[in-house]
């Protein structure tokens, strides 16, 4: 069954980068590209940027240009999102999920970021 | 560029039918078919439930369908049932080739 499993939660003090891992199976890691989408405490969906795992090119949100990074290592089927200069408004559970078109077909279980000092 | 605007809450008794509305532009939920909606269960990641305004995934009931007018796209939830108790999220492709949320919407069974 398609899985992607999130590496585990993280504690960073302000100031500090995070770097978070989504290891994806049971489908072809390179015929999915794969989002990162964040959730504030008791907040929505805000999607953060995707990359292209064939090829590594990658689009970020305007909000996050310069602070985030996404790449991959189609060795492992693992795809990588790092946050520079954390702030404590970026405490929130990241996901990574894998979309085919249009839309985000499946999820990871998610990585919970606290940023505190 | 801000979120697509969902009502905060919807409510409903088991049996009946709710619409949520998901109101965008024409940069993006007018201009383009590719709009989907997610089920979250607290605690829970995301769950997609329809795809490109009106496909259901395969193992999502028919009771859930989805619609779009102009820049409001809709999700209806028919024969509601409690574990349709949920957040929903519409989302849509936009001109600038990202991806935008709405931002939420608490539905309550009563």
């Amino acid at each position: 069954q398609v899985q992607l499993v999130q590496s585990g939660a993280e504690v960073k003090k302000p100031g500090a980068s995070v770097k978070v891992s989504c290891k994806a199976s049971g489908y072809t890691f390179t015929d999915y590209y794969m989002h990162w989408v964040r959730q504030a405490p008791g907040q929505g969906l805000e999607w953060m940027g995707r990359i292209n795992p064939n090829s590594g090119g990658t689009d970020y949100a305007q909000k996050f240009q310069g602070r985030v990074t996404m790449t991959r290592d189609t060795s492992i089927n693992t795809a990588y999102m790092e946050l520079s200069r954390l702030r404590s408004d970026d405490t929130a559970v990241y996901y990574c999920a894998g979309a085919g078109s249009g839309s985000f077909d499946f999820w990871g279980q998610g990585t919970l970021v606290t940023v505190s000092s | 560029q801000s979120a697509l605007t969902q009502p905060a809450s919807v409510s409903g008794s088991p049996g009946q039918s709710i619409t949520i509305s998901c109101t965008g532009t024409s940069s993006d939920v007018g201009g383009y078919n590719y709009v989907s909606w997610y089920q979250q269960h607290p605690g829970k990641a995301p769950k997609l439930m329809i795809y490109e305004v009106s496909n259901r995934p395969s193992g999502v009931s028919n009771r859930f369908s989805g619609s779009k007018s102009g820049n409001t796209a809709s999700l209806t939830i028919s024969g509601l049932q409690a574990e349709d108790e949920a957040d929903y999220y519409c989302s849509s492709y936009t001109s600038s080739s990202t991806r935008i949320f709405g931002g939420g919407t608490k539905l309550t069974v009563l």
